[in-house]
């Protein structure tokens, strides 16, 4: 399964709200995470199941999406949003993870 | 909190094996989930390597599955990655982590990463 993301860099101000896009080559069900990686540091992960916020996770963040489409939405960014974004799918059987290329969320 | 430290050499030559660690504290390995290596060459994604449950059920990429094998010791409470007939391909940030529930699904806990440059 191949995973795709878009856009490749997304630039946004400060209170405003960004929406990014993960693509499976087929359906993955609700099998998908979503991480967020700062500089220099290990991804974050964020939405598990597509959309079940993971501890501590503020409630700006969401995930929806189903089969081979799916969301990220961060409702009013701040400033330590600022990050990369992957998704990442897994299989049932045989048991297999794929990451997403990746979005850049970047001050506009 | 679970905490994971990788360990290993920085520098591997091509052709050689490249063999990590990671060192699992706050939670014996023997009890439970999923412990995964994910690597991240310089500026690039994520890419899955691998995924042992404590059960010692392996799962691969099957991009890598040829070069790569996982383990773990539950009496040090460590797993371990070896990749063979390393390339400059094999560069990156290696990562440990652990799953996040009983599915080898997501991965909940990383550790830092440790940098492994392939050169001679």
């Amino acid at each position: 399964i191949v995973m795709t993301q878009s856009p490749a860099t997304l630039s946004v101000s400060p209170g405003e709200r960004a929406t990014l896009s993960c693509r499976a080559s087929q359906s993955v069900r609700t099998n998908l995470a979503w991480y967020q990686q700062k500089p220099g540091q290990a991804p974050r992960l964020l939405i598990y199941s597509a959309s079940t916020r993971a501890t501590g996770v503020p409630a700006r963040f969401s995930g929806s999406g189903s089969e081979t489409e799916f969301t990220l939405t961060i409702s009013s960014l701040q400033s330590e949003d600022f990050a990369v974004y992957y998704c990442q799918q897994y299989n049932n059987w045989p048991p297999r993870v794929t990451f997403g290329p990746g979005t850049k969320v970047d001050i506009k | 909190q679970v905490q994971l430290q990788e360990s290993g050499p920085g520098l591997v030559k091509p052709s050689e094996t490249l063999s990590l660690t990671c060192t699992v504290s706050n939670y014996f390995i023997g009890s439970g989930f999923y412990w995964g290596w994910i690597r991240q060459a310089p500026g690039q994604g994520l890419e899955w390597i691998g995924t042992i449950s404590h059960r010692e059920s392996t799962y691969y990429n099957p991009f890598l599955q040829s070069r790569v094998t996982i383990s773990l010791d539950t009496s040090k409470n460590q797993f371990f990655l070896r990749v063979t007939s390393v390339a400059a391909t094999d560069t990156a940030l290696y990562y440990c982590a652990r799953g996040f529930s009983g599915s080898p699904d997501y991965f909940e806990y990383w550790g830092l990463g440790t940098l492994v440059t392939v050169s001679s």
